[in-house]
């Protein structure tokens, strides 16, 4: 166990819908951070949050927004979904600074139909 | 951190052969190197990690070797094991872990 809890799991909708991810980081983690995986496709960077701020954007498409909250978990909105947003999304956190492993969550498996 | 979405290459190996998976990397100036192990329907795992002052660590039956010249990171894995199956991720890390990348992964088969 990681210490990095993601919930839903698994995530059914449709097209055109809005849903949101939740991710709470370990204990003491204060960095948090958005992957998206396809099948058998790496691990593509969506966002970075550091401390409730915003530190580093990947290929994060305007659709998809998220936030970090004062109790550092985090929230990955994902709007107008479409097929291809079909995906596995990770969240992963970090102490940052001295140790820079990240620790990642088990997923939520999006399924957009 | 960001990586290239691609076809995973796969290794095929007998049971209780060793394994070399390699990687590449882009940055000379990454200080800080991660193998993850992910298993299907799981997240990535933390499996071992190098500093780049260093060319070699071992852990339980892990290896990572690290060839700063030519930029390349292996890691062996002795007497392989069913439980070893999985993809494996390497990463590469920079600027205080403020710039963390992923390399496209490679999918580890064990033949029984």
């Amino acid at each position: 166990d990681s210490g990095v809890t993601q919930t839903p799991k698994h995530l059914i909708t449709a097209t055109g819908q809005r849903v949101t991810l939740r991710c709470s980081p370990r204990s003491g983690d204060l960095s948090v951070y958005w992957y998206q995986q396809s099948l058998d496709q790496g691990l593509q960077f969506l966002i970075q949050y550091y401390n409730g701020e915003e530190r580093a954007k990947g290929n994060i498409l305007e659709r998809f927004s998220a936030q970090q909250f004062p109790d550092l978990h985090s929230e990955l909105n994902l709007s107008s979904l479409e097929l291809g947003d079909s995906a596995l999304y990770f969240c992963a956190s970090s102490a940052d600074r001295g140790d820079e492993k990240l620790f990642f969550g088990s997923g939520t498996q999006l399924s957009v139909l | 951190g960001e990586s290239v979405g691609l076809h995973l290459p796969t290794l095929s190996v007998q049971e209780g052969d060793n394994s070399i998976i390699n990687c590449a990397y882009s940055n000379s100036a990454s200080d800080y190197f991660i193998w993850y192990k992910q298993e299907s329907g799981k997240g990535p795992q933390f499996i071992i990690d190098i500093r780049s002052n260093m060319d070699k660590r071992q852990g339980q039956r892990v290896t990572v070797l690290l060839n700063k010249t030519v930029k390349h990171l292996s890691l062996q894995i002795a007497a392989t094991q069913p439980g070893d199956s999985a993809v494996y991720f390497c990463a590469e890390i920079s600027d205080y872990g403020q710039n963390f990348v992923f390399g496209p992964g490679t999918r580890l088969s064990v033949l029984p």
